[in-house]
């Protein structure tokens, strides 16, 4: 009965590589974003998406790709992996004026 | 542009004494505001929302915040802390289709 749903929850990989990351939300929103968390806990928004079309896309390098096959689903594909882009990454969704609910969140760490 | 000020990254408080974690807002026209928790190596729960109707609003985990207008403020408190309440607070503002914008976060500790 999860209702925003990331996978994997953590994630190690060497730079260089090229990783996904899956959110699956079925509370029927409409929107769908992710959020990206510093070593500093700041919370900043990175994409959003609503009924499938890219709605925002902040100053996030183009190594970074969302994708989402259907307004449920939202990935994100990151290529070429930084140090810096070590995070913990959340996916949210949200229907008009209401607050987000967000996943459980995925720790990417590169090495 | 709307945006929050968390004052106090840090609050540390007594078991049983009052929770005051303060948020500050910016923004030319009434926004949405929230506060949300994050407890250790989990994801935001959402405490409680100000959507324009009473300014007082309750949430969940005996968690209260009062929309004042005149200083631009939304500060979250609870009477009494519990060991439980330990945990980071977020402050977040939302206008329009805008997504949420979060504040630096608070971290609370709670004292036995």
């Amino acid at each position: 009965d999860t209702a925003v749903s990331q996978t994997p929850k953590y994630l190690v990989t060497q730079m260089g590589n090229d990783k996904s990351i899956k959110c699956e939300q079925n509370l029927g929103h409409d929107t769908m974003y992710w959020y990206k968390q510093d070593s500093k806990k700041f919370l900043k928004i990175m994409f959003s998406y609503n009924n499938k079309e890219l709605i925002i896309n902040e100053t996030v390098p183009n190594r970074f790709s969302p994708k989402s096959p259907d307004k449920a689903h939202l990935n994100l594909h990151i290529n070429s992996l930084e140090l810096g882009d070590s995070a913990v990454y959340f996916c949210a969704s949200s229907q008009t004026e209401g607050g987000y609910t967000f996943g459980s969140g995925t720790r990417l760490t590169v090495v | 542009a709307q945006s929050v000020t968390q004052l106090g990254s840090h609050v540390s408080v007594s078991e049983g004494a009052l929770v005051l974690l303060r948020c500050n807002y910016s923004s030319s026209v009434p926004p949405y505001l929230f506060w949300y928790v994050q407890y250790p190596n989990q994801g935001l729960q959402l405490l409680l929302k100000y959507t324009s109707a009473a300014t007082l609003v309750k949430g969940i985990n005996g968690f209260e915040a009062e929309f004042k207008k005149s200083e631009t403020s939304f500060h979250l408190t609870k009477p009494s802390a519990h060991m439980s309440d330990a945990a980071e607070y977020f402050c977040a503002i939302k206008k329009g289709n805008t997504p949420l914008v979060f504040g630096k976060g608070t971290r609370l500790s709670v004292i036995a």
